[in-house]
């Protein structure tokens, strides 16, 4: 079965550190581009972050460059985002999700992080 | 990197057909192929709907259907039923690894 799986979320202060992961399975992970998107509570979905499938290049939103990076391993099929810097408005929903050109079709459950003191 | 511009809300009885725009720029809608859109029900994580614009991953239904035209894309859902009633939210490929979604529209079933 083609699935990702993300951990990693929780509290943290603002100004603070944390590292979300995603495990693939069921897929040829080094094959594919992969994105993470997040929700914050009661708004839409925005995208945070993209790694091509051998890792060359990494994109990011405005509103998380410079504070955020994005990994990935392809010997142990995982992708990684480190949050530094964590804000307030980072409180959101993360979703590891299998990122092909014209669409993401396959997503994770997601995890939570709020950043609050 | 501005969002995707959508209808916030629409509606339609069981049967009916609704159509859900989304409006971006040539930058993304406009000079790619490759607009995605996907279903959220409350709690729940992404479905992807429509991919390539027009093409259905196995097991969606082909009452949904997507277009493009210049920088707008839209969603087609005909044949409504009380389980279409979800988040909806276009997608679209803006070069070097980056994507850009809307801002969602609600779908309700009357």
């Amino acid at each position: 079965e083609v699935q990702v799986l993300e951990s990693g979320g929780g509290l943290v202060q603002p100004g603070g550190s944390l590292r979300l992961s995603c495990a693939a399975s069921g897929f040829t992970f080094s094959t594919y581009a992969m994105s993470w998107v997040r929700q914050a509570p009661g708004k839409g979905l925005e995208w945070v972050s993209g790694i091509s499938g051998s890792a060359s290049s990494t994109k990011y939103a405005d509103s998380v460059k410079g504070r955020f990076t994005i990994s990935r391993d392809n010997s142990k099929n995982t992708l990684d985002l480190q949050m530094n810097s964590l804000r307030a408005e980072d409180t959101a929903v993360y979703y590891c999700a299998k990122a092909l050109y014209g669409g993401m079709d396959v997503w994770g459950k997601g995890t939570t992080v709020t950043v609050s003191s | 990197q501005s969002a995707l511009t959508q209808p916030r809300s629409v509606s339609g009885s069981p049967g009916q057909s609704v159509t859900i725009s989304c409006t971006g720029t040539s930058s993304d809608v406009g000079g790619y192929n490759y607009v995605s859109w996907c279903q959220q029900h409350p709690g729940k994580a992404p479905k992807l709907m429509i991919f390539d614009v027009s093409r259905r991953p196995s097991g969606v239904p082909d009452r949904f259907s997507g277009s493009k035209s210049g920088n707008t894309a839209s969603l087609t859902i005909s044949g409504l039923q009380a389980e279409d009633e979800a988040d909806y939210y276009c997608c679209s490929y803006a070069g070097s690894y980056t994507w850009v979604f809307g801002g969602g529209t609600k779908l309700t079933v009357l």
